[in-house]
């Protein structure tokens, strides 16, 4: 069974605490993804990765930290230095076909609570 | 240049009724535009996509007509049901920058029996 997985689906945080949303995806796509969405704000770019070992901040990047190590796998840190991190976080996964445009996947999401 | 903007940001439709989503850009270098359908709590799901050599595709009650000289593409949902109750995003990229698409800000659309 294919597709995008997140974990955990809800997550708690306390104020200055680190936190780490994970994503695995079993298509064998090259790209992943990190957004955030609030509501009314439609989604914004966080972090995103052609292939392993490497990743580009989105428009967002601040107070985020995302690593690459496997192709299946890219893990978003939500560092204490964002100071309002209580969203609902979504990965995606596409082909990365250099010079095309090609489709992007979701995952069902994580919803982060800062308490 | 790389906004797309979406309108209504609420859509109330009868059960039966069309249901119409606007979106424009401004970045003429755009060459792909897909339609994501979001559940409440869930990811969003490719719906349906147009690339601008052509001005409508249509699969199933979805249809997407594209006007490339005005910069304007909509969705138009034929007999609207309860079930198409959801937020639809309109989005847009490039070939250039594959990596990066942008999404317009949703329509939450409602289906009353």
């Amino acid at each position: 069974d294919g597709g995008i997985t997140q974990s955990p689906k809800y997550l708690f945080r306390k104020e200055g605490q680190n936190v780490t949303l994970s994503c695995e995806q079993n298509l064998n796509h090259d790209a992943m993804y990190w957004y955030r969405q609030d509501p009314g704000q439609g989604l914004r770019l966080i972090y995103y990765s052609q292939i392993v070992n490497d990743f580009q901040k989105g428009d967002i990047a601040e107070g985020y930290s995302v690593s690459r190590e496997k192709k299946e796998s890219f893990p978003l840190t939500v560092t204490s230095a964002q100071k309002n991190p209580t969203a609902f976080y979504l990965c995606a996964s596409s082909l990365g076909l250099a010079g095309t445009t090609d489709t992007q996947y979701f995952g069902p999401g994580t919803r982060l609570t800062v308490l | 240049q790389q906004q797309v903007k979406q309108s209504p940001q609420s859509l109330i439709v009868q059960k039966g009724g069309i249901s119409i989503i606007n979106c424009a850009y401004e970045n003429t270098a755009f060459d792909y535009f897909p339609w994501y359908q979001q559940f409440p709590g869930k990811g969003p799901a490719l719906l349906i996509a147009i690339r601008p050599d052509v001005s409508e595709k249509k699969e199933g009650r979805f249809t997407i007509s594209f006007n490339k000289s005005a910069k304007q593409f909509s969705l138009h949902i034929m007999d609207s049901q309860p079930g198409d109750s959801a937020t639809y995003f309109c989005a847009a990229s490039s070939g250039t920058s594959y990596d990066k698409v942008i999404f317009g800000p949703g329509t939450s659309l409602s289906v009353i029996p």
